[in-house]
């Protein structure tokens, strides 16, 4: 595959479950994103990793949220006891270098929509 | 971070030019500007970037003022499937490293 894939593409659980969202980045990207997208909303920046690391967790709403990656290649993000305002579409993104450079592509993932009852 | 402003919505006619403009007056010297679309229900789509010149691609034109304040993205035939909200971006530098900012965008609708 040519482009970043997530799977699944949509998840509906109930209200206190965890939730495990996976990503593939392009291959040989080193550089990992998650976002968030309410409905109606703008993108909602969550983590990035460089290679295996997490340089920027910035973003992570609460302790109920944490995300790794393996292999600097697939990464997951885990959502414990979900709330109904966890509630969104998560998009990953990946580029070939990450490291703030400023002209370093970000390319988007179709999103896991989420939905907790 | 230079925040960017953008007209919530836009029409154009299908095959006409679309024209879409974006305001980046806090751009810093080493900041790029980029656009990225998203149709609905997918992931965002890049389009272009640049610095201070003016970009070219197969999907839109980019004009960047000389005082790089604001830019606009052209799409030079709109069709139909060029309806989408269309953000425009500047590139975030120090200790955010890698994010990207979106903003609320610009919703272009093209009729036929």
């Amino acid at each position: 595959g040519a482009g970043v894939s997530q799977s699944p593409s949509n998840k509906v659980t109930e209200k206190g479950k965890d939730v495990e969202l996976r990503c593939d980045p392009i291959s040989g990207h080193t550089a990992l994103y998650w976002y968030r997208q309410r409905l109606g909303q703008g993108l909602e920046f969550l983590i990035y990793f460089q290679g295996n690391s997490a340089p920027d967790k910035s973003g992570l709403p609460s302790d109920r949220f944490s995300a790794e990656r393996t292999g600097e290649s697939v990464s997951t993000l885990t959502i414990q006891r979900t709330q109904q305002e966890d509630s969104a579409v998560y998009l990953c993104a990946s580029s070939l270098q990450g490291a703030g450079l400023s002209t370093d592509t970000q390319y988007f993932g179709p999103g896991t929509r989420l939905t907790v009852l | 971070d230079a925040k960017t402003t953008q007209p919530p919505s836009m029409d154009c006619a299908e095959g006409r030019a679309a024209n879409l403009p974006c305001n980046h007056s806090t751009i810093s010297g080493n900041e790029y500007v980029y656009w990225y679309r998203q149709i609905h229900s997918q992931g965002p789509q890049y389009i272009i970037h640049g610095l201070k010149n003016n970009e070219t691609n197969e999907m839109a034109s980019l004009i960047i003022t000389e005082d790089r304040k604001s830019s606009t993205l052209i799409l030079p035939h709109a069709t139909l499937r060029d309806t989408a909200v269309y953000y425009c971006i500047v590139s975030s530098r120090g200790s955010t490293l890698g994010r990207l900012y979106f903003g609320r965008g610009t919703q272009l609708t093209v009729w036929p």
